[in-house]
């Protein structure tokens, strides 16, 4: 069965890093461009970014911008977002999906569980 | 960047009822744009993609149309398990968005 399984995520203070991680398993990981989703408590749905199959072409919401970085390794079945000066805002649930092509324009079509950040001081 | 906007917001109906929701782009998106359920607690799963076509295992009572800057998600015939939120996506650009939700709620 295709999987995602995200981890990394915590409790962090306000303007410090985090690194998320997403694995994927049981299909062929650089066939396919990645993306990062977020849900913030009670709220809805919000892309944050995505990467194409061979991490050449990325896209990021504006509100993050210059502080967050997504890329993989294929090597490792691997995508990552490294959050840098993060922020209040930036709480929230944060969800692996793949992408329907291997481009940075798809619908998702596998979704992980997620992972849970927190900024708080 | 595109902004999505969903309605209603909210939706009670019955079982067995027939139920559309709609999406709206704030600039044509041609047909990219893609549909998901979600339940609380559970991530969202994918229903609809390029506007139209269903998702593998998505049962048939669930469609989808529209192109440009409108888009509907109908229900044929409400079911217990269909009581969720929707969400509408648009793929148009490099810069995806959602659309805010629906909740669809039983009466």
């Amino acid at each position: 069965e295709v999987h995602l399984v995200e981890s990394g995520g915590g409790v962090v203070r306000p303007g410090g890093p985090l690194r998320l991680s997403c694995v994927a398993s049981e299909f062929t990981f650089d066939d396919y461009g990645m993306n990062w989703v977020r849900q913030a408590p009670g709220k809805g749905l919000e892309w944050v970014s995505a990467i194409n199959w061979n991490g050449g072409s990325t896209g990021y919401v504006e509100s993050v911008k210059g502080r967050f970085v997504i890329s993989r390794d294929n090597a490792k079945n691997s995508l990552y977002l490294q959050m840098n000066s993060l922020r209040a805002e930036d709480t929230a649930l944060y969800y692996c999906a793949r992408g329907g092509n291997s481009g940075t324009t798809a619908y998702m079509d596998v979704w992980g569980k997620g992972t849970t950040v927190t900024v708080s001081s | 960047d595109i902004q999505m906007t969903q309605s209603p917001s909210t939706l009670s109906a019955f079982v067995g009822d027939r139920v559309t929701i709609t999406c709206r782009a704030s600039q044509s998106v041609t047909t990219w744009l893609a549909w998901y359920q979600q339940k609380p607690g559970k991530a969202p799963k994918l229903l609809i993609y390029k506007t139209s076509t269903l998702q593998s295992g998505v049962p048939s009572r669930f469609s989808g149309s529209g192109s440009g800057t409108e888009f509907t998600l109908t229900i044929s015939s409400l079911q217990p398990d269909d009581f969720a939120t929707y969400y509408c996506q648009q793929y148009s650009t490099y810069q995806s968005s959602f659309g805010q939700g629906t909740e669809l709620q039983i009466k």
